[in-house]
């Protein structure tokens, strides 16, 4: 059964400051990892989405990083902002529609 | 593009009443449609998916059910409502292939007294 882990449950850090989540998981055979922003109160909103023959994707800011070998995710925020405040979710895809496990968040919050 | 609607936003019900909670897909056909719970410092549990009209598979047992009565209409039900059914639903959907991304609606917060 895939496991997926989040490090650490919260994390504040002052404007401006470059950070990492980081996401880990048991099971090595995966189609591909995500990671999601939620706001408060709010549905998830799509990242980045890595596939398992990809070692990383960038969005902007965003530099998310995949080590299938060792069971790693890595999200990168650089020059974060207080807008960037909110849980980051990681989730990994284990085979198709039913297999998708989540993990339980990162809670971000960006002082300004 | 594709949208997810969800309704109602807030629900608070009394245990042992009844539950439904709708979510509709536009701007895609035949999604992969599945309903998660989120309970306060827990991930997302899936509940239920479906890959087609009327076709349902349970992820978790529970007093909770769900039908797929139209193409992109999800629907979750529950008869009798316990106070452990508190919590964030969320509908979301995979577009044909499971190498795709998985998008989520606005949720639901579901309050049971």
């Amino acid at each position: 059964k895939q496991e997926v882990t989040q490090i650490p449950a919260a994390l504040s850090v002052p404007e401006g400051e470059n950070l990492v989540l980081n996401c880990s998981f048991t099971d090595s055979a995966i189609y591909n990892l995500q990671w999601f922003r939620q706001d408060p109160g709010k549905g998830l909103t799509s990242l980045l989405l890595i596939q398992s023959s990809q070692r990383e994707q960038t969005s902007g800011r965003l530099n998310a990083s995949l080590d299938k070998s060792s069971g790693r995710s890595t999200l990168y925020i650089a020059a974060s902002q207080p807008g960037d405040s909110a849980t980051y979710l990681c989730a990994v895809n284990s085979g198709g529609y039913q297999k998708v496990t989540f993990g339980t968040g990162t809670k971000l919050q960006v002082i300004p | 593009s594709q949208t997810i609607h969800q309704w109602p936003a807030t629900l608070v019900q009394p245990v042992g009443s009844p539950l439904s909670l709708e979510c509709t897909v536009e701007g895609t056909s035949n999604p992969n449609l599945y309903w998660y719970r989120q309970a306060a410092g827990r991930g997302l549990q899936l509940l239920f998916y479906s890959v087609g009209i009327g076709q349902i598979s349970s992820e978790v047992p529970q007093n909770l059910s769900a039908s797929r009565p139209q193409d992109r209409q999800f629907i979750l039900s529950s008869k009798k409502l316990l106070l452990s059914d508190s919590g964030f639903y969320l509908c979301a959907w995979f577009r044909i292939s499971s190498t795709d991304t998985q998008y989520f609606g606005p949720g639901t917060r579901l309050t049971v007294l």
